[in-house]
């Protein structure tokens, strides 16, 4: 039973540019939530896709979208990146629909996104 | 701003010890879950107390719950090197709510 996979799992950009994360959640699970984890830090809500429709969200500005998929895999987008976006992306899934989520969450490895 | 604060930020002990940390939060809860993250690794969810639950056990992890003060503490007991991560816990505000996570206490021990 494969778990939350996710790719790529380090990525450098440059300061303006663009980049596009994706995940997989486990098998089962249709809920999928995006975090940002800067260096000693712990991780911060971005946002949560269930039925391919953004349900919650983090304060983070427009320049971070997302995306769901019908079949519940992920992606997170962010625009114009500045030094502040490096960090830790990580993705969570969870099951039952984000109505009955408890909120165990199952998390992947995270992609490393260093901004230069 | 961090709904969970964990307490202390760092903690160093021997092996064979038992490790305390402590959250505190500041609105009611749904539960509160505690998770261990390897060093640059995604986090794993170790264990899920209710609020209106006051103590849960799993294997050497003890889970305590004090929704009155607003705190919850997790100890490990009998500490293994393979122990070592930084702990981390978040609260779920209502059900389908978001995990909100504190900055963590990270634990080192030693053999």
């Amino acid at each position: 039973d494969a778990g939350v996979t996710q790719s790529p799992t380090h990525l450098i950009k440059t300061r303006g540019q663009q980049v596009t994360l994706r995940c997989s959640p486990k098998s089962g699970h249709d809920t999928v939530s995006w975090y940002q984890q800067a260096l000693g830090q712990g991780p911060q809500f971005i946002f949560q896709y269930y039925e391919e429709e953004e349900r919650q969200r983090g304060n983070f500005p427009d320049r971070f979208s997302g995306h769901q998929f019908p079949n519940y895999s992920s992606e997170l987008n962010v625009n114009a990146l500045l030094l502040g976006d490096s960090a830790l992306y990580l993705c969570a899934s969870s099951p039952g629909g984000y109505r009955a989520n408890t909120g165990e969450l199952f998390f992947g490895e995270g992609s490393r996104l260093t901004v230069l | 701003s961090q709904q969970g604060e964990e307490d202390p930020q760092a903690l160093s002990i021997q092996e064979g010890e038992n490790a305390t940390m402590n959250c505190s939060y500041k609105t009611s809860i749904n539960n509160l879950q505690w998770y261990r993250q390897n060093s640059g690794r995604g986090l794993v969810h170790l264990i899920l107390i209710r609020s209106n639950e006051r103590e849960k056990h799993s294997g050497r992890l003890r889970v305590t719950l004090d929704t009155s003060k607003k705190s919850s503490s997790l100890l490990i007991t009998a500490s293994r090197a393979a122990d070592t991560a930084s702990y981390f816990c978040a609260t779920v505000v209502s059900n389908a709510g978001k995990s909100t996570f504190g900055d963590g206490t990270t634990l080192t021990v030693k053999p």
